[in-house]
């Protein structure tokens, strides 16, 4: 079982739609949850990212941790065309336990048609 | 700032040909990594540097070599290329090991015959 699930999609959307992208992960030390985003031939930029649970708001993208699900979402409003791309997921435990290292998902495509 | 770069951004290599992915980066940051990314696998994380002269293993090291003699620059050989290396080839660099904010580079397509 991986670390970190992610449905690879493609989601196709109209543009204007509530876009819900989703995690589930399976190391519950994870505490540092980050959203990706890598448009295509391109390298990926962080989006955003939340501490342990709760949510995150940034202009129309808002994040969410549900620590007790292992289940991390990414909502994106109003969704643009230019909001085409693919969505990665990564996590990494606390500072202090050991190798620092992200664990990413494979990545959810999404596609917002105009 | 240039940010992170990598060349070349695409090579064809037969089997059992080496070559060398250049990644340079010009913030100033002490760590950096190599990532592969294939299909349904996500970014794996190859070898990581946590400053000059120190590089460690990630999770797919075999048939890959590092060296980091300066903080800008973090080749990555390969040794005797195999089609299972064909994928997209992401260096990184960042803070903090594991930081956050993960500076990618443009990649390197690879197709090994």
């Amino acid at each position: 079982q991986k670390e970190v699930e992610q449905d690879p999609g493609p989601l196709s959307v109209p543009e204007g739609a509530i876009v819900s992208l989703n995690c589930t992960y399976s190391n519950s030390a994870f505490q540092y949850f980050m959203w990706y985003r890598q448009y295509s031939r391109k390298g990926p930029e962080l989006l955003m990212y939340t501490y342990s649970s709760g949510n995150k708001e940034d202009g129309r993208f808002t994040a969410q941790v549900d620590k007790s699900s292992k289940y991390i979402s990414l909502f994106i409003r109003d969704s643009q065309p230019s909001d085409s791309a693919t969505y990665l997921c990564a996590m990494r435990p606390p500072v202090n336990t050991g190798f620092q290292k992200l664990v990413f998902g494979t990545g959810t495509r999404l596609l917002v048609s105009p | 700032n240039a940010g992170v770069t990598q060349t070349p951004k695409f090579q064809v290599l037969k089997t059992g040909q080496s070559m060398t992915l250049q990644c340079a980066q010009d913030m100033n940051h002490e760590y950096m990594s190599w990532y592969r990314q294939d299909p349904g696998m996500g970014l794996r994380l190859i070898h990581y540097s946590v400053g000059a002269g120190i590089t460690d293993q990630g999770e797919v090291p075999n048939g890959y070599n590092v060296s980091r003699s300066t903080t800008e620059d973090f080749p990555l050989r390969l040794l005797s290329a195999a089609p299972s290396q064909t994928s997209v080839y992401f260096c990184a660099s960042s803070t903090r090991q594991g930081g956050k904010t993960q500076y990618f580079g443009p990649g390197t397509r690879l197709l090994v015959l």
